[in-house]
């Protein structure tokens, strides 16, 4: 079965900083995916990013982007210019589509902070 | 597009009592998800479904039920609460082809006294 880790339960960083938030996992299969959650106190589960096993490329969106490292298993976000609406849990997720039902293995998520 | 939707938002039970939790999504999804997040921790799932009429176990399924007569609907139902299955209940679903992408619900946050 896979497994995901966030060993940063809480970080805390100043506005306008950059921050990145680590994950590693376990899997023997070679094509899947992992995805970064965003959950702000209102409890919404919000994507903030997506990255194919497949492709070499790290993935960005805007300020977001990931270090994906394969071979270790290693999946970080990358937060630049940190803004305060982007204190929120942070989740990594292992999504793979063997079997059909794309079902999500989360980690223990990392309580962010932004300080004004 | 209101996405995925689920009632109530809030709820308090008190131990033995039963109650259901309505999912609906309007994206014409194959696949659906119940996941439970306890404090701290991440999601885990409950149940899932990937069709109409077919659903399976995830990884904690003990003391629910579900059900799937439709695509649009997956109600979750707890039979005997205990104050183990107190918990933020959240409801997902996904187009099941392309890249995986899950939508959630708000969620439920349930406690049972």
């Amino acid at each position: 079965a896979q497994t995901v880790t966030q060993s940063q339960p809480e970080m805390s960083v100043q506005e306008a900083e950059t921050v990145t938030l680590s994950c590693t996992y376990d899997t023997s299969e070679n094509n899947y995916y992992l995805f970064w959650y965003k959950q702000p106190p209102s409890r919404q589960m919000i994507l903030v990013i997506r990255q194919e096993a497949y492709k070499q490329q790290n993935a960005t969106e805007n300020r977001f982007s990931v270090n994906f490292q394969k071979a270790a298993k290693s999946f970080s976000l990358k937060i630049s210019d940190s803004q305060l609406g982007d204190t929120a849990m942070y989740f990594c997720a292992f999504m793979s589509p063997l079997g059909g039902a794309q079902k999500l293995v989360f980690g223990q998520g990392t309580r962010l902070t932004i300080n004004p | 597009n209101a996405g995925v939707t689920q009632t109530p938002k809030f709820r308090i039970l008190k131990i033995g009592q039963s109650m259901t939790l309505q999912c609906t999504q309007d994206m014409n999804h194959n696949y659906m998800y119940w996941y439970r997040q306890d404090p701290g921790m991440g999601l885990k799932l409950i149940y899932y479904s990937v069709g109409a009429g077919i659903t399976d176990k995830g990884e904690v399924p003990n003391g629910y039920n579900v059900s799937r007569s439709t695509t649009e609907d997956f109600p979750l139902r707890l039979e005997l609460a205990a104050p183990s299955q107190t918990s933020v209940y959240f409801c997902a679903s996904t187009i099941g082809t392309g890249n995986g992408e899950a939508f959630f619900g708000q969620g439920t946050r349930l406690t049972v006294v």
